[in-house]
């Protein structure tokens, strides 16, 4: 049953500590998805990747936020210095765009970050 | 910009009520793709259903229905004869692209069914 993992699942951390989040995409995908759920913006989109080239990063603060993709099977997402604000769960999503066919983005299960 | 609507923060029912769940969405792309996403307890989203733009058919599947309607630019989902199990957020979004292009949110519809 392929699908999207994340680790680590749950990460608590002290105010400006680096946190580093991970993402395996679905095997064969070339389309890897951050987005961010807060309650009060609800999930946005911080970056995106296609065959590992970043795409659109414009949702990512860049002062702190840095996302990359090291191979195929990796995509980080990392925040120099934590901060409070950053509390979040964060979701990595796949997805695979060839020539005629698109498919729909399919979600890890997230990291809820806890910054205190 | 584009931009989608949930109006329905929460709903709450009894079970085997049916139920709507609204989204009306803004877009300017003649070509785009319209998403329902369940994200249960536990967390994760699950993908529903993917409509594009020039679809208008219905959709039914099982317990579940989804109504496109470029007219009124809604695309609303009807869970029939819910049960406990069918509570979650519900998400709508909308892509320009195909389903591996980014997506704008909806805020979510909180669905709570009582037994």
């Amino acid at each position: 049953d392929a699908r999207v993992t994340q680790t680590p699942r749950h990460k608590v951390t002290e105010m400006g500590q680096e946190v580093t989040m991970r993402c395996q995409p679905i095997l064969g995908h070339n389309t890897v998805f951050w987005y961010r759920q807060t309650m009060m913006q609800g999930l946005e989109l911080l970056a995106y990747f296609r065959n590992r080239a970043p795409l659109d990063d414009s949702g990512m603060p860049k002062d702190r936020f840095s996302a990359e993709m090291p191979d195929a099977t990796l995509a980080t997402l990392k925040i120099q210095p934590s901060e409070p604000r950053d509390s979040a769960v964060y979701f990595c999503a796949s997805g695979l765009v060839v020539s005629g066919d698109n498919t729909e983005a399919f979600f890890g299960q997230g990291t809820r970050l806890t910054v205190v | 910009a584009q931009k989608v609507t949930q109006a329905q923060t929460e709903i709450s029912v009894v079970e085997k009520e049916d139920v709507t769940l609204d989204c009306v969405y803004e877009t300017r792309d003649t070509t785009y793709y319209l998403f329902w996403y369940k994200q249960p307890p536990s967390g994760e989203l699950v993908f529903l259903i993917r409509r594009n733009s020039f679809d208008e058919q219905n959709e039914i599947s099982g317990r579940y229905s989804w109504n496109f309607q470029k007219s009124t630019s809604s695309f609303n989902f009807t869970i029939t004869a819910s049960q406990v199990v069918d509570s979650a957020v519900y998400f709508c979004a909308l892509s320009e692209g195909g389903g591996s292009e980014k997506l704008v949110f909806g805020k979510g519809t909180k669905l709570t069914v009582n037994p």
